[in-house]
């Protein structure tokens, strides 16, 4: 069965350090996600893109976090310098509109900022 | 700005039981209604998505419903197993030129055996 993925599982870093993660998306997917998921909370979008074209990043914090598609297949999201309040889970999910735009998620990255 | 809201945020039920779980949203305007199920530092794993067309959707024993008029969907989960013990969220997409999704903070359940 076709699953989005993403590594690392887990990264433990220190404050002003910089991190990436990664995903590979459903293959055939267009749309890729980043959402971010503080600890109790539901998720929140932090960027979207369209095949390699940013379609949402309103809410992504732009002076630290970079995310990039560059051949509109899998994706790299970057903090750099890493803060005490970006510990959190990131997932990446990926949709397509042949399939509802139903949003499949990946496993995600436990981030904790030391 | 769409708001989702999932109450209760807690819930125990005994192995068995049939449970319901609410969300309500504030902008009736959706596009898809998505319900999920997240175990403890997992991912989400999508149970259920409702178009705005639909009014309800089966899987096994799961059942959502959506009601646009009064902002409501529920999901419905007949004969609790403990494994069904999970956080449950909803979460809307508006559409437009962006497919994002707005979470509610999500129900957790708790099915004892």
């Amino acid at each position: 069965e076709a699953e989005v993925a993403q590594s690392p599982r887990y990264k433990i870093t220190e404050k002003s350090q910089a991190v990436a993660f990664w995903c590979d998306p459903i293959s055939g997917h267009a749309t890729l996600y980043w959402y971010r998921q503080i600890l109790g909370q539901g998720p929140e979008l932090l960027v979207q893109f369209q095949d390699e074209s940013v379609v949402d990043d309103s809410q992504l914090p732009k002076d630290r976090f970079s995310a990039e598609r560059l051949k509109g297949v899998d994706s790299t999201l970057k903090i750099q310098p890493a803060e005490l309040g970006d510990s959190a889970m990131y997932l990446c999910a990926s949709s397509s509109p042949l399939m509802r735009n139903e949003q499949f998620f990946g496993p995600g990255t436990r981030l904790t900022v030391l | 700005k769409q708001e989702v809201t999932q109450i209760p945020a807690a819930l125990s039920v005994p192995e068995g039981e049939n449970l319901v779980l609410n969300c309500s949203f504030t902008d009736s305007a959706i596009y898809n209604l998505q319900w999920f199920r997240q175990d403890p530092g997992k991912g989400l794993t999508s149970l259920l998505l409702i178009q705005s067309s639909q009014r309800e959707q089966t899987s096994g024993r799961l059942n959502a419903s959506l009601d646009k008029s009064s902002g409501r969907s529920t999901l419905y989960i007949a004969a609790s197993q403990p494994g069904d013990s999970a956080t449950y969220l909803c979460a809307a997409e508006n559409g437009g030129a962006t497919n994002k999704l707005i979470f509610g903070t999500g129900t957790l359940l708790a099915v004892q055996p």
